[in-house]
């Protein structure tokens, strides 16, 4: 079985810093992992997802994260925050053995100051 | 393209009736998901449709809830004798149906079911 721990509902930086949102998996096989942004008023879109291959993956708008098998974790970071930003991250896995089931965490709420 | 739809964007009832919620994916995507979220929560799968069948209906809460998808393109959640447990927003997804494990879902506006 897969879960998806998400470390902070809420998150708040300053424009211009660094961007940090936290995810930890279970998973009993090798996972896909995939961040899915929810701006207010919108539906989920995804940011990025890891799938195999290169453990650093880029996203859309300056986004990219890093498969940490040893950590189980694969934390969301962007150098540089914009009020853009601003928004709910939700961390999702999904078992590579052909499973269906996509399990998301509970989302964290990121708030940028200007 | 048009993206993933949803009708009606809000539905307000009252305990005890029956309601059913509509997704309409973008055409061609062969996958279609059903969530739940919750106020503070992750969405919540409940179904997963490739083509016309249920693949997986292991997140359905019990038998009150159902949903179809007869001719492979739009799906119906069907609720019956509702309860104030069951307000959430509804979320449904559709993917290309490649993987069911790496596809992209690509997510509609969500209904906001409210049970008095």
């Amino acid at each position: 079985a897969q879960s998806v721990t998400q470390l902070g509902s809420h998150v708040s930086v300053s424009e211009g810093a660094l961007v940090l949102l936290r995810c930890n998996y279970s998973s009993s096989v090798p996972p896909y992992l995939f961040w899915y942004v929810q701006y207010p008023n919108q539906g989920l879109q995804l940011l990025l997802k890891y799938t195999t291959g290169a453990t650093l993956v880029k996203g859309i708008n300056g986004f990219e994260a890093e498969f940490k098998k040893s950590e189980t974790s694969f934390h969301l970071t962007k150098p540089s925050a914009h009020m853009s930003d601003a928004a709910e991250y939700f961390c999702a896995v999904t078992a590579a053995t052909g499973g269906f089931k996509t399990i998301f965490g509970a989302g964290t709420r990121l708030f940028v100051k200007a | 393209g048009a993206g993933v739809s949803q009708t009606p964007s809000n539905k307000v009832t009252e305990k005890g009736k029956y309601v059913e919620l509509r997704c309409d994916p973008i055409s061609g995507h062969t996958a279609l998901y059903w969530y739940r979220q919750s106020l503070g929560q992750g969405p919540e799968f409940l179904i997963y449709f490739q083509g016309t069948g249920a693949a997986d209906d292991s997140g359905l809460p019990n038998d009150r809830f159902f949903a179809v998808r007869p001719e492979g393109s739009v799906s119906t959640l069907k609720i019956q004798r509702t309860e104030r447990g069951d307000s959430a927003v509804y979320l449904c997804a559709s993917s290309p149906g490649t993987s069911q494990s790496t596809d992209t879902q690509y997510f509609g506006p969500g209904t906001r079911l409210t049970v008095l």
